[in-house]
């Protein structure tokens, strides 16, 4: 799997966009960005996912560069409950769904 | 729709006992199952993952093993828990698609 390295930790304002950069720099072409969060005490939390097009859902949008080596997932108007880690995934097709984590950002969203 | 049962929800052990944390998957069939271990302050590892009944891989050596007797039922043991062995134990699953579901986890607290 190749690896990501993400910030351990971030500040975001209630109401303002929310922008997680990741980087896997060796990222293959069949692996997939992942993103899941865990807020505290919980099970992690699946948010969205994509392999080269730029991807939006109800919870997020993921943006990925042209050359695959970085990601950003965008949080359009982040509140407090969005105060989480966040964790930037990649992962291959045919690996049976294992995830690999790395250590996560740790998004605080302040009033 | 599916839902991931995981007891208990807490757990205090001494050094030395045994244990047994158990995971239920309802509402779908031939899942994907893992256990992850979550140490206090650090990303989740993963433990063991399984893809049908009584088919066990592990991904790290350790002191705990996975049975899986029937099939949406997948099991964490240990003959003699070590003081390392605490932590959040998350169990998940998956079938196919791209999402994994994470059960509510079990804190354990060896003494």
């Amino acid at each position: 799997d190749a690896k990501t390295t993400q910030p351990p930790s971030m500040d975001c304002a209630e109401g303002r966009a929310a922008n997680l950069p990741c980087n896997h720099s060796t990222i293959s072409g069949n692996e997939y960005v992942y993103w899941y969060r865990q807020i505290h005490s919980q099970g992690p939390q699946y948010i969205i996912h994509g392999l080269k097009n730029n991807e939006t859902n109800e919870m997020a949008s993921l943006i990925i560069t042209e050359d695959r080596k970085s990601s950003t997932l965008i949080l359009p108007h982040a509140t407090l409950r969005d105060t989480a880690v966040y964790y930037c995934i990649v992962r291959s097709g045919n690996q049976g769904g294992k995830l690999i984590f790395g250590q996560g950002t740790e998004l605080s969203v302040k009033p | 729709s599916q839902t991931i049962h995981q007891w208990p929800a807490t757990l205090v052990q001494p050094v030395g006992s045994p244990l047994s944390l158990e995971c239920t998957v309802e509402g779908t069939s031939n899942p994907n199952l893992y256990w992850y271990r979550q140490a206090a302050g650090r990303g989740l590892q993963l433990l063991f993952y399984s893809v049908g009944i009584g088919q066990i891989s592990s991904e790290v050596p350790q002191n705990l093993s996975a049975s899986r007797p029937q099939d949406r039922q997948f099991i964490l043991s240990s003959k003699k828990l070590l003081l390392s062995d605490s932590g959040f134990y998350l169990c998940a699953w998956n079938q196919g698609g791209n999402e994994q579901f994470f059960g509510p986890g079990t804190r354990l607290t060896v003494l």
